[in-house]
């Protein structure tokens, strides 16, 4: 299968400041990659699509101007959650879609877990 | 009622057995489907994916599709302490958004 990575993997910041995670697709050019989030006991929960040279598309209820996603390259995603606040704390997972295949075969990064204290 | 139900577990087997995963769903377009293994902490690993109704074999894996009754199940054979993680379904229309079970938990006791 398709290598995505995600760096860092786990984060502790102070409420009010900004965190960027990157998301790379190693060994393919990925033209869309997904940002999930992950609470415990509950599904993964989509909060954006990214398109590469694009605006990313935000899922309802899902801050865009708190969760800054820009998709610079073909094999690279970035997440910024702005002015965190511990409620921001979670799991957040990227995924990266196969180059002409559907939603149905994306990779996923190994998660970056951010505690906001 | 969610779009996708799953049983979260946790499921406890000796190492060995069969192990059957499932998951029920709601909404007529679902046509891909899909498992994944996420071990803690981890990101989820794409097991395999279906289209329509059906079965797919991978190895010890067997997933299996029933449209009709809105079912999906994946079976894993001589299951394994390494198989011990949680087993997330999702779902999708192909080019749509990825829906996703809560995943079940599951144990596999050398």
């Amino acid at each position: 299968g398709a290598v995505v990575s995600q760096h860092p993997s786990r984060v502790i910041c102070k409420s009010g400041t900004s965190v960027k995670i990157e998301c790379r697709s190693l060994d393919f050019q990925a033209t869309t990659m997904f940002w999930y989030r992950q609470f415990p006991k509950q599904s993964l929960m989509l909060m954006a699509t990214s398109n590469e040279g694009s605006k990313a598309t935000y899922e309802q209820g899902v801050e865009k101007d708190k969760f800054l996603i820009n998709h610079a390259s073909l094999t690279l995603s970035t997440l910024t959650v702005t002015s965190a606040h511990p409620e921001d704390s979670s799991f957040y997972i990227c995924s990266a879609r196969v180059p002409g295949q559907g939603t149905y075969e994306q990779y996923f990064g190994p998660g970056t877990r951010l505690t906001v204290t | 009622q969610k779009e996708v139900e799953q049983d979260p577990g946790p499921l406890s087997v000796p190492e060995g057995a069969i192990v059957s995963l499932n998951c029920t769903y709601s909404n007529s377009a679902f046509q891909y489907f899909m498992w994944y293994r996420q071990y803690s902490r981890k990101g989820p690993e794409l097991l395999m994916y279906t289209y329509s109704s059906g079965n797919k074999e991978d190895g010890r894996f067997t997933a299996q599709v029933d449209k009709s009754s809105k079912y999906i199940s994946l079976f894993i054979r001589d299951s394994q302490p390494s198989d011990s993680a949680t087993y997330l379904c999702a779902m999708s229309g192909g080019y749509q958004k990825v829906t996703f079970g809560i995943g079940t938990k599951l144990q596999v006791i050398p």
